[in-house]
């Protein structure tokens, strides 16, 4: 079957650095994408990997393991408004998205 | 303008009553779904469409219906509400081109529906 996991909650300290790991198991491989979620809000496009490595945006980096079905979002010096929910998807064919339960990311002071 | 309006932003409604709960987009993308959010169980997807009157079913589309007429709208119709489908429903909408893949989907606010 074609699945994603994800841990539910994480917190993490102003300033400090955060991984988000996020395992997947899908038939076929069209990348991975993480997305943004703050409480009572759409999803936002954060990132999207279909090459193992790192890729980095400012702040946010992500990495793929296609051989391990393994990624991670990697959020440095964080800040009170990455306060939110951050989703894991994998495309599985034909423009349809699985999506992870998400992981609640709380940033305390 | 915002790209995706879903309309209602939030609704109430009684057991066994139909709920139709629309989505409109000025993006021109091709591809339109309906998903719903619950704690747990992150975004499911209940229907998609690929074109206009070209619609399919997602893993949880039992007890709804879609429909799309025109590019920019897609509806989505609970044909006889229960509680089970107390959610948050979220449409989306993608291009459609292998080239704009990395772009992932648009998403619309959401609608915040309660059957009682």
């Amino acid at each position: 079957g074609q699945n994603i996991d994800q841990p539910t909650e994480m917190t993490a300290t102003e300033g400090a650095i955060v991984q988000i790991n996020c395992t997947y198991q899908t038939s076929g491989f069209n990348g991975l994408f993480w997305y943004q979620q703050h409480a009572g809000e759409a999803p936002t496009f954060l990132s999207y990997n279909v090459l193992d490595g790192l890729e980095e945006k400012g702040r946010f980096s992500s990495f793929l393991s296609r051989s391990k079905g393994y990624s991670y979002l990697l959020l440095k010096e964080l800040q009170m408004k990455d306060s939110a929910s951050y989703l894991c998807a994998a495309p599985t064919g034909g423009f349809k998205t699985i999506f992870g339960a998400g992981t609640r990311l709380f940033v305390k002071a | 303008d915002a790209g995706i309006t879903q309309s209602p932003r939030h609704k109430v409604t009684e057991t066994g009553t139909p709920v139709t709960l629309r989505c409109h987009q000025t993006e021109n993308h091709r591809y339109m779904y309906w998903y719903r959010q619950d704690p747990g169980h992150g975004l499911r997807l209940i229907h998609y469409s690929y074109g206009v009157k070209d619609t399919d079913k997602g893993e949880v589309s039992d007890g709804y219906s879609v429909s799309r007429s025109k590019t920019e709208d897609f509806l989505l119709t609970l044909e006889s509400a229960t509680s089970s489908q107390t959610s948050v429903y979220f449409c989306a909408t993608h291009r459609g081109s292998h080239e704009e893949t990395n772009y992932g989907y648009t998403f619309g606010s959401g609608t915040r529906l309660t059957v009682v």
